[in-house]
């Protein structure tokens, strides 16, 4: 069965500084690869996606992500974070193949950023 | 930018009462799906529906659950006799042909 971890729970940083948030994914073949971002009383909001080609993705908000099919990763980075990143992050897989396309959420990960 | 919408934002019910949870997803999706995040815990696939009925269920939606596509705008979930256990964010997702998915902003039930 598919599963995803995101080793950390809560992650504080201080505003300016660099960030990557930890996703490892456990899937039978390569799987289509996401991050969503949920601010408080909002719904989940796509970053962004993988489904083939360049393994570094670019997505909203100045985030980026990189899928590293040895390591199972499929890490988010962004260089130079603002208070308005502040919010819970989700990484998600979701088949290739099939009808479906149902999706497979880690726990998330709070992020706190500091002034 | 067209968006899902879901109402209530908070319900609060009793245990063994009914809720209906309810979806408006965007007009041209095909594509369905509920799914439930209790406090603390991750986000967990219930049912995805397509061109009305249910395409695919996991283990958590028994019997107490049903899912309608009522009319050509909402999206509904049935909770028929409610758990404490039920206590949880629902999210309502929908997609067009593509694969990706837009989430609405979440009921928050919460079951006494």
């Amino acid at each position: 069965a598919q599963s995803v971890t995101q080793p950390d729970i809560h992650i504080t940083v201080s505003e300016g500084a660099s960030l990557e948030l930890r996703c490892n994914y456990s899937y039978g073949a390569t799987p289509y690869l996401f991050w969503y971002v949920q601010s408080p009383g909002q719904g989940l909001q796509l970053l962004l996606k993988y489904f083939s080609g360049d393994t570094l993705v670019q997505g909203i908000k100045g985030f980026e992500a990189e899928f590293k099919r040895s390591q199972s990763s499929f890490n988010l980075r962004k260089p130079s974070v603002h208070w308005s990143d502040a919010a819970e992050y989700f990484c998600a897989v979701g088949p290739q193949e099939g009808s479906n396309y149902k999706l497979t959420f880690g726990k998330g990960t709070l992020l706190t950023v500091n002034p | 930018e067209p968006e899902v919408t879901q109402t209530p934002s908070h319900q609060v019910t009793q245990m063994g009462q009914e809720v209906i949870l309810r979806c408006v997803p965007i007009s041209n999706h095909l594509y369905f799906y509920w799914y439930r995040q209790i406090l603390g815990q991750k986000v967990e696939f219930l049912v995805s529906f397509y061109n009305n009925e249910i395409s695919e269920k996991s283990e958590i939606f028994d019997d107490q659950f049903s899912v309608e596509r009522p009319d050509g705008s909402n999206f509904t979930l049935k909770i028929r006799s409610t758990k404490l256990e039920d206590s949880a964010m629902y999210f309502c997702a929908s997609r067009p042909q593509g694969l990706e998915q837009y989430f609405g902003p979440g009921t928050r039930l919460t079951v006494l």
